[in-house]
């Protein structure tokens, strides 16, 4: 089976524009989440999406936000970007429908810079 | 409120010492404990998932424990490709997966 996938991996943006970052689960998978990591922070869990429906949100401001698609593919775009936001996203998918009770597959992750 | 505490932060160890990773918790209601591997500029690679206290699990050189409070990485004999960060996660019953700092493991050949 292919792997998760994550476009683009790379990405330097501007303060104030906003992105739309893209995520393609393993075949057969439903839950999609997403994480911030950072050196300071590690992973921080941004939301999980499950059939289409965000199911988990995490702390973060309204100006990041997701959706899911019928064929289980997920974006999540951030807008109004601040200096802060530069990370490495990394998408995860898993195979239950139990949310926290099944292991998660990552991506490589999308490296994004903030000037 | 769910938490998960990693220790040491860094571990340096020489090929062939054994040695432990110690991951604390303190969750209402656990679903699952997963052990990742994470190497530079990569996403984490799951390695195993617990359920329940006084279950085992293998693959090589890394074993995984679980007790009602704690779970261990044992790793036997290291080999250097074994350098990289080790990450637990625990999945709670509020439906949400909680990741640790994670241990920064380096083995010198």
């Amino acid at each position: 089976k292919a792997g998760v996938t994550q476009t683009p991996r790379y990405l330097i943006k501007t303060r104030g524009q906003q992105v739309t970052l893209s995520c393609s689960p393993i075949s057969g998978h439903r839950s999609v989440s997403w994480y911030q990591q950072t050196p300071g922070q590690g992973l921080q869990f941004l939301f999980e999406y499950f059939s289409e429906t965000q199911r988990n949100k995490g702390n973060f401001p309204g100006r990041f936000s997701g959706r899911q698609f019928s064929n289980s593919r997920s974006e999540m775009n951030v807008s109004t970007l601040e200096l802060g936001d530069s990370a490495l996203y990394l998408c995860a998918s898993s195979p239950g429908s139990r949310s926290g009770a099944y292991e998660q597959y990552f991506g490589p992750g999308t490296r994004l810079t903030v000037t | 409120e769910d938490q998960v505490t990693q220790s040491p932060e860094a571990l340096r160890l020489q090929e062939g010492e054994s040695s432990s990773l110690n991951c604390s918790y303190t969750v209402s209601g656990l679903r699952g404990l997963f052990w990742y591997r994470q190497d530079p500029g990569k996403g984490p690679e799951f390695l195993f998932t617990l359920y329940s206290a006084g279950e085992e699990k293998e693959k090589e050189r890394l074993k995984a424990t679980l007790t009602k409070k704690e779970s261990f990485l044992h790793i036997t004999a290291p080999k250097p490709e074994d350098s990289a960060t080790y990450l637990c996660a625990v999945g709670s019953s509020a439906s949400k997966i909680i990741f640790g700092s994670g241990t920064r493991l380096s083995i010198r050949p």
